[in-house]
């Protein structure tokens, strides 16, 4: 069991605005910056938000926020490229642990 | 950029070690500001952080695998390297090696390399 909670799986439709959510705790997100990794068919994972800001050669339409203990990573103006399984991750203070989530697979219909 | 280069056996027999390495290309793995970790990804499963270490030595290890691994660093040879003990079909997984960027408080998995696919089987 992940110490960082996402949904199993999310789907939009091309040009669609979809949230992801990674729900942790005050140990964790609570505490520190989150980490959302795109993989793409099972290669290797991409960094595609740190906290609120956006690395380098990321798209602006991956935008992410924060409320309470949870992290969201929204894409407004979903493309086909998109579609990829998805990561939180962050450190665990209680742990002292990187922790991940358990990964949502996003579908681009 | 940096580039990390995983290497390492592809097949390792049950309750023997599992060593790997990351070769680091693109700058000094001697950079203050950076740690070096592994990770890995079970068939079918999730990603799983597994050890961390910076250039002076100072590690972080998945409390779940202690006891079992080993992180290390060669600044000769701009490489980092991991040993997993007493190896189980559990510990079949993708194995990536990755750069922790940013600060105290405040780092992320910036640059990683393609994995290393190490199945566990006699």
């Amino acid at each position: 069991q992940s110490a960082l909670t996402q949904e199993a799986s999310v789907s939009g439709t091309v040009g669609q605005k979809v949230t992801l959510s990674c729900s942790g705790n005050s140990n964790n997100i609570g505490r520190y910056p989150v980490g959302w990794y795109q993989q793409i068919s099972h290669g290797a994972p991409k960094i595609v938000m740190f906290g609120n800001s956006l690395p380098s050669g990321i798209p602006d339409r991956f935008s992410g926020s924060k409320s309470g203990t949870t992290h969201s990573l929204t894409i407004s103006g979903l493309q086909p490229e998109d579609e990829a399984d998805y990561y939180c991750s962050t450190w665990d203070n209680s742990l002292s642990a990187w922790v991940f989530g358990g990964g949502t697979e996003l579908t681009v219909l | 950029q940096l580039e990390l280069q995983e290497s390492g056996p592809g097949l390792v027999k049950p309750s023997e070690t599992l060593s790997l390495s990351c070769a680091v290309s693109g700058g000094s793995i001697s950079r203050s500001s950076f740690f070096w970790g592994w990770i890995r990804q079970a068939p079918g499963k999730g990603l799983d952080w597994i050890a961390s270490i910076n250039y002076s030595g100072t590690t972080y290890y998945n409390p779940s695998l202690k006891g079992r691994l080993t992180i290390s660093i060669d600044t000769s040879r701009n490489q980092f390297s991991l040993k997993l003990t007493s190896v189980t079909a559990a510990d079949t997984a993708v194995y990536y090696c990755a750069t922790v960027a940013g600060e105290t408080g405040a780092r992320y998995f910036d640059f990683w390399g393609q994995g290393s696919l190490v199945t566990v089987s006699s």
